[in-house]
């Protein structure tokens, strides 16, 4: 099975700000990850898919990249409605999610 | 737009089927896609229960595939999860979605979601 471990676990940061965002697979996963960003109370939503391609009606804020074992999303001048949980996912066997990293805006 | 609904009881016995069903409108189910079901339990993470297809071709999380099984009702532009026996640790947030075009795992559209607490 491969795991995803996404890091960190939190972070705070203050509206414009850039924020960096972690995923690693314990074995390859070609390009095969997604990103989803999840509000209090609501169900997920696309932002990526395929490591770097933004789902329909996503910022240009959102972007990401990497590749085998590595990814990284990134979003460029936080906006305070960018606060939540966001979940990388590989598309192999159980399509696994990370354990996800929690952004607060400051 | 595509718009899916979960529906099914909030509350189920333990040791007994946990079921439920998720109606598509404004996308005809047999068009493609894989439509699937992801639950949450109560502050955790995201896991994928199963997927289908149009077809009716099935795909399990193997954490769950002896007691899962998905279906779909073309007619009735719908599909279901069955989950049995149920237990405290099925207690969840089951969400329906669909893939996006071209993608068989990243999920574009979803319900809003079900809350099912499984207790006696």
């Amino acid at each position: 099975e491969i795991v995803l471990t996404q890091s960190p676990a939190a972070l705070s940061l203050s509206p414009g700000e850039r924020a960096t965002l972690s995923c690693r697979a314990s074995h390859s996963v070609s390009s095969s990850i997604a990103w989803y960003q999840q509000r209090a109370g609501q169900a997920p939503r696309l932002l990526i898919f395929d490591a770097s391609n933004r789902a329909t009606g996503i910022p240009a804020r959102f972007s990401g990249s990497g590749s085998g074992t590595d990814f990284t999303l990134t979003i460029t001048s936080l906006e305070t409605e960018d606060c939540g949980v966001y979940y990388c996912q590989h598309r192999y066997t159980s399509l696994t999610f990370g354990g996800g990293t929690k952004v607060e805006i400051k | 737009q595509v718009q899916l609904q979960e529906s099914g009881p909030g509350l189920v016995k333990p040791s007994d089927t946990l079921s439920l069903t998720c109606d598509v409108s404004g996308y005809s189910i047999t068009i493609g896609n894989y439509w699937a079901w992801i639950r949450q339990a109560p502050g955790k993470g995201l896991e994928w229960i199963g997927s289908i297809y149009h077809s009716g071709t099935t795909y399990y999380n193997p954490s769950l595939k002896t007691r899962v099984t998905i279906s779909v009702d073309t007619s009735k532009n719908r599909f279901s999860l069955h989950l049995s026996p149920a237990t405290a640790a099925d207690t969840a947030i089951y969400f329906c979605a669909r893939t996006h075009d071209g993608s068989g795992y990243a999920f574009q559209h979803w319900g809003q979601g079900s809350l099912v607490a499984v207790s006696s």
